[in-house]
Formats: structure tokens, sequence, C-alpha cells
């Protein structure tokens, strides 16, 4: 089983639809927990970021994580072709315990207009 | 601020030879990292590095070498490609981020894409 597991979709919406996009995992010991976009063709940029439980907005984008179920997601209201990209989670443990990241797999999302 | 900026973009090997991605940041990071990208495997670590003149292993380090003589550069090398080495590889560096409460947040370059003929 991997650590982190997304649906890969693809996902095709229509412009201003809001999108949900999901994440689960089964190390007990993450904390912080990432959403990275990334561009056809580009590098993946830091579009999120949330520590342990809870929720974060951030303009249309709002950030979920679930630390008893083990799932996270993030939800784009008002969607916008400008989000086409491929999502990807990620998700590290403690600096002072490791240094290391997982990923999701992504999950791809066209936003048609 | 250049960020990571990673060397060559494209580049296209025979099986047997030898080159070496080059990776440079400049923002005194002192975590860097190597991961490749292929399709429906997501992100995987080749190799990382907490400071100069330490490196470590990742999830699929066979066929690949690196180095870290200083803190900006984080070269790697291919000994002797063969095509399952082709893919997209990307660099990363990261520091804690005191405003996010202490956590590592990775920045990635752009890429290079790797052929293997």
């Amino acid at each position: 089983q991997k650590e982190v597991e997304q649906d890969p979709g693809p996902l095709s919406v229509p412009e201003g639809a809001i999108v949900s996009l999901n994440c689960t995992y089964s190390n007990s010991a993450f904390q912080y927990f990432m959403w990275y976009r990334q561009y056809s063709r580009k590098g993946p940029e830091l579009l999120m970021y949330t520590y342990s439980s809870g929720n974060k907005e951030d303009g249309r984008f709002t950030a979920q994580v679930d630390k008893s179920s083990k799932y996270i997601s993030l939800f784009i209201r008002d969607s916008q072709p400008s989000d086409s990209a491929t999502y990807l989670c990620a998700m590290s443990v403690p600096p002072d315990t490791g240094n290391q990241f997982y990923f999701g797999t992504g999950t791809s999302l066209t936003v048609i207009p | 601020n250049a960020g990571v900026t990673q060397t060559p973009k494209f580049q296209v090997l025979k099986t047997g030879q030898s080159m070496t991605l080059q990776c440079a940041q400049d923002m005194n990071h002192e975590y860097m990292s190597w991961y490749r990208q292929d399709p429906g495997m997501g992100l995987r670590l080749i190799h990382y590095s907490v400071g100069a003149g330490i490196t470590d292993q990742g999830e699929v380090p066979n066929g690949y070498n690196v180095s870290r003589s200083t803190t900006e550069d984080f070269p790697l090398r291919l000994l002797s490609a063969a095509p399952s080495q082709t893919s997209v590889y990307f660099c990363a560096s990261s520091s804690e981020r005191a405003e996010l409460r202490g956590a590592n947040v990775l920045t990635f370059g752009a890429g290079s894409r790797l052929t293997v003929l």
C-alpha cells in the first residue's frame, strides 16, 4: 500500500464549477499537508499548506485536513480555465523526525470555458 | 531571485552514455533533492542531501550518483543511461519556514526532460 493515495482523474469540469480533489494516507505521523499545482511542462509550485487538522482558505481555494480519517481535500470555487493543471497532494513528518516528503500521483484537472 | 535552476531542459541520450543534470539554488537552502516524475507514478525521490558533504538515497537511487560539495549545487549523474531512465527530472530545495510552523516546503526547478534511446 502506498503511503499516499490520490485519484489520478482526469477531471473535466465547466467554468464556474466547484472542484473537489482528495487524498488519503496511511501514516499517522504526517503533520504537514500541502497541495502543489503543476502546469504542463512546468515544475510543481506550492498552492496551499495546512498544519495538522483543520481548514485553510485562500481566495477561491480551501484546504481541509481530517487526521482522524487520514483524508485531505482541496476545494476550488468558481473554477477558471487558468486552474487547468495537475494537482499533487504532499505530506511530511515533523522536521526533527525526518525530512521526507510523500506525494500523491496527482489529479489532472481541465476547466472548460 | 532565480530560485532553483536546472540545466539542461531537454536531453536525448543513447543507451550506455553518461551525463550530468545540473541543479543550483540561490536561496541558501540546506536541503536539496532529486525526483523523477513518470506517468501514473507521481514524484519519486532519487537522492537527497541535508547539507554540503552529506547525501543519502531515496526511493529509486539505482543508476544515479550525487554529490554535494557546496550548499548551492547538487548535480545528478547518470552513470550508464538505460531506456528505463527516460523521465522528467526535478530538483527541489527546502528550508524550515517559520511562518509555516517550522515546516519544510519544497521549491522545485522547472524540470529536465531526458529521453534514452
